[in-house]
């Protein structure tokens, strides 16, 4: 069965710093990774998303996450952080084949100082 | 942006007591599902729903679950006798299509307390 893990349930940075957040999958088959963002008292909405294509994918709001099957990772970077970034981070997995739901993390909330 | 909507967005029951929290999918989509996430805890899914028939369910959604699309419109989930571990935010989300053109759009969920 395939998992995420996320590194950190919390993550603190300065406001212009890098942001990066770490998630790294188990799947027996080629996956699909996703991660989406949560701001307060909102639904999860997808930042980005890697179905088998490039293995940089850039999605909204200036971030990007990397495919590295060497390393199971799919990293999310962001290269300044803005305040408005501030929210709950998911990654997700889902396998290539078949009907299988997407499994979550358990999630990075990301702050940014000012 | 078109957005999925849910309803309410709280919802306090006593333990034992029927709960249904009601969604409203984007209008052309054909695929819908609810998670939940229990405080502190992983998003975790409960079901999925295409054609008028559930597609695919996870262990936690028991006997006790049930999801309906009565009017085409709206996709509703009943928790026929609710336990406190049933306390959780529901998310509903739905999709156009599955597969590599996937993309789920999700509600602001429903803060359920059971006491």
């Amino acid at each position: 069965a395939q998992s995420v893990t996320q590194l950190g349930s919390h993550v603190s940075v300065s406001e212009g710093a890098l942001v990066l957040l770490r998630c790294n999958y188990s799947s027996s088959v080629p996956p699909y990774l996703f991660w989406y963002v949560q701001y307060p008292n909102q639904g999860l909405q997808l930042l980005l998303k890697y179905t088998s294509a490039a293995t940089l994918v850039k999605g909204i709001n200036g971030f990007e996450a990397e495919f590295k099957k060497s390393e199971t990772s799919f990293h999310l970077t962001k290269p300044s952080a803005h305040m408005s970034d501030a929210a709950e981070y998911f990654c997700a997995v889902r396998v290539t084949s078949g009907n299988t739901p997407l499994v979550f993390g358990k999630g990075t909330r990301l702050s940014v100082i000012a | 942006e078109p957005e999925v909507t849910q309803t309410p967005s709280h919802q306090v029951t006593q333990m034992g007591q029927e709960v249904i929290l009601r969604c409203v999918p984007i209008s052309n989509h054909l695929y819908f599902y609810w998670y939940r996430q229990i405080l502190g805890q992983k998003v975790e899914f409960l079901v999925s729903f295409y054609n008028n028939e559930i597609s695919e369910k996870s262990e936690i959604f028991d006997d006790q679950f049930s999801v309906e699309r009565p009017d085409g419109s709206n996709f509703t989930l009943k928790i026929r006798s609710t336990k406190l571990e049933d306390s959780a935010m529901y998310f509903c989300a739905s999709s156009e299509d599955q597969g590599t053109n996937e993309k789920l759009f999700f509600g602001s969920g429903t803060q359920l307390s059971v006491l």
